[in-house]
């Protein structure tokens, strides 16, 4: 699986957009990037995930460069509520070790 | 549908003490995993498993063994506590052949003295 590099912290306004990068210089064609947030000490929540093209849900959108060596997580209206530890993770069919890093620590402001 | 079940919520164990950690599922998951984390850091893991009757080791998975007789149960145990084991522990499961995230348990937090 693909070793991702992500910023150890960051801050956002709220009701701006927060914008987390995440760089997977390393991942193969068929692995997909996730993205997870564990909020204070609670099991860690899924949140998007894409392969190639730009994925969006309810909860956030996922931009995937076109060579796939980063992407982007974006809340677009970020609340107090986002306020978590956020993880980029590559991987392929679930069958590996899923490796999690240390992840972006998103404080959003009043 | 109750996803991915954690036992104990606490557990507090003295040093040579033996426990399991317990995790059940009930989305019928082929993938079962275990992590650690400890305070301030990421998530680690310990062991996996793609299906019954088989296991891996994760980056961390010395002090701990596990086994997966049935698809629904991974636990995982620790034959002599340390310190060093003072952690909160994860179980996750996904499907395997797809695109599919891992669903967590709310996890077991550990204290060994």
């Amino acid at each position: 699986d693909a070793k991702t590099t992500q910023p150890t912290s960051m801050d956002c306004a709220e009701g701006r957009a927060a914008n987390l990068p995440c760089n997977h210089s390393t991942i193969s064609g068929n692995e997909y990037v996730y993205w997870y947030r564990q909020i204070h000490s609670q099991g860690p929540q899924y949140i998007i995930h894409g392969l190639k093209n730009n994925e969006t849900n309810e909860m956030a959108s996922l931009i995937i460069t076109e060579d796939r060596k980063s992407s982007t997580l974006i809340l677009p209206h970020a609340t107090l509520r986002d306020t978590a530890v956020y993880y980029c993770i590559a991987y392929l069919y679930n069958t590996d070790k899923l490796i999690f890093g240390t992840g972006t620590r998103l404080q959003v402001f009043p | 549908n109750a996803g991915v079940t954690q036992t104990p919520k606490f557990q507090v164990l003295k040093t040579g003490q033996s426990m399991t950690l317990q995790c059940a599922q009930d989305m019928n998951h082929e993938y079962m995993s275990w992590y650690r984390q400890d305070p301030g850091m990421g998530l680690r893991l310990i062991h996996y498993s793609v299906g019954a009757g088989i296991t891996d080791q994760g980056e961390v998975p010395n002090g701990y063994n596990v086994s997966r007789s049935t698809t629904e149960d991974f636990p995982l145990r620790l034959l002599s506590a340390a310190p060093s084991q003072t952690s909160v522990y994860f179980c996750a499961s996904t499907r395997t052949g797809a695109n599919s995230p891992l669903h967590f348990g709310n996890g077991t937090r550990l204290t060994v003295t």
